[in-house]
């Protein structure tokens, strides 16, 4: 299907564990995004990605991991999960600096 | 630091009447982007209207608005004659040259009938 899908939809974690978030995209879009959103914070933009192995921190990028070799794809990796990054995770793209970011459905991720 | 500001607290709107949702925004990029979000009790974030720096004129996208006052950096959006399906969390965001999309806190909104 075309379009942006972030798997998986749910996870549960315990603390410590490495976890991934995938996120695909079929549009070819240069620019993807990881946000993270909690209540009383709206998005937070974790790390974003200009073009396929152009990587950069957002505001909030301690525990997390990047990395993007293909253009499609932007995995979003949590080294040693911790309670504090129980949140919903978004991915976005978008083709253009002027244009709109598309989102995933969101991953809510819990840490126990 | 805080780049997008949206401090109005939740907001009751009675259907068919207009709503404006205050945006204020910092940058020194004369280069950039506005945008409008909405993000329904479902979750998905939804693309409402979009305002580029240079943009001569006010963004229009059917019932949203974009009132742009660039020398107060504030890019309010008006939602005209209010649905019930307007109620949702509204956020504004702003893209640099620097490609980052930062977003507001947001704003919510729920309409009466």
């Amino acid at each position: 299907d075309a379009g942006i899908t972030q798997s998986p939809r749910y996870k549960i974690t315990e603390t410590g564990r490495q976890v991934t978030l995938m996120c695909h995209q079929t549009w070819s879009h240069s620019y993807m995004f990881w946000y993270r959103q909690d209540l009383g914070h709206g998005l937070r933009l974790i790390y974003y990605s200009a073009a396929a192995d152009i990587t950069d921190k957002g505001e909030v990028p301690d525990g997390y991991v990047v990395s993007r070799s293909k253009t499609e794809n932007f995995p979003l990796t949590l080294e040693s999960a911790t309670r504090s990054q129980t949140s919903v995770y978004f991915c976005a793209s978008s083709a253009r600096q002027n244009t709109e970011a598309f989102f995933g459905q969101g991953t809510r991720l819990t840490v126990v | 630091a805080q780049k997008i500001t949206q401090t109005q607290p939740g907001m009751f709107v009675q259907e068919k009447e207009a709503v404006t949702l205050d945006c204020t925004y910092d940058t020194s990029d004369p280069s950039y982007g506005l945008f409008w979000y909405k993000q329904p009790s479902s979750g998905e974030m939804i693309f409402l209207i979009y305002q580029g720096s240079y943009d001569q004129q006010n963004a229009t996208e059917g019932r949203y608005s974009l009132n742009f006052q660039k020398a107060r950096k504030s890019a309010n959006l008006v939602i005209s004659a209010s649905q019930l399906g307007d109620s949702a969390m509204y956020f504004c965001a702003m893209r640099e040259a620097a490609n980052r999309l930062a977003f507001g806190k947001g704003n919510q909104v729920v309409v009466i009938p």
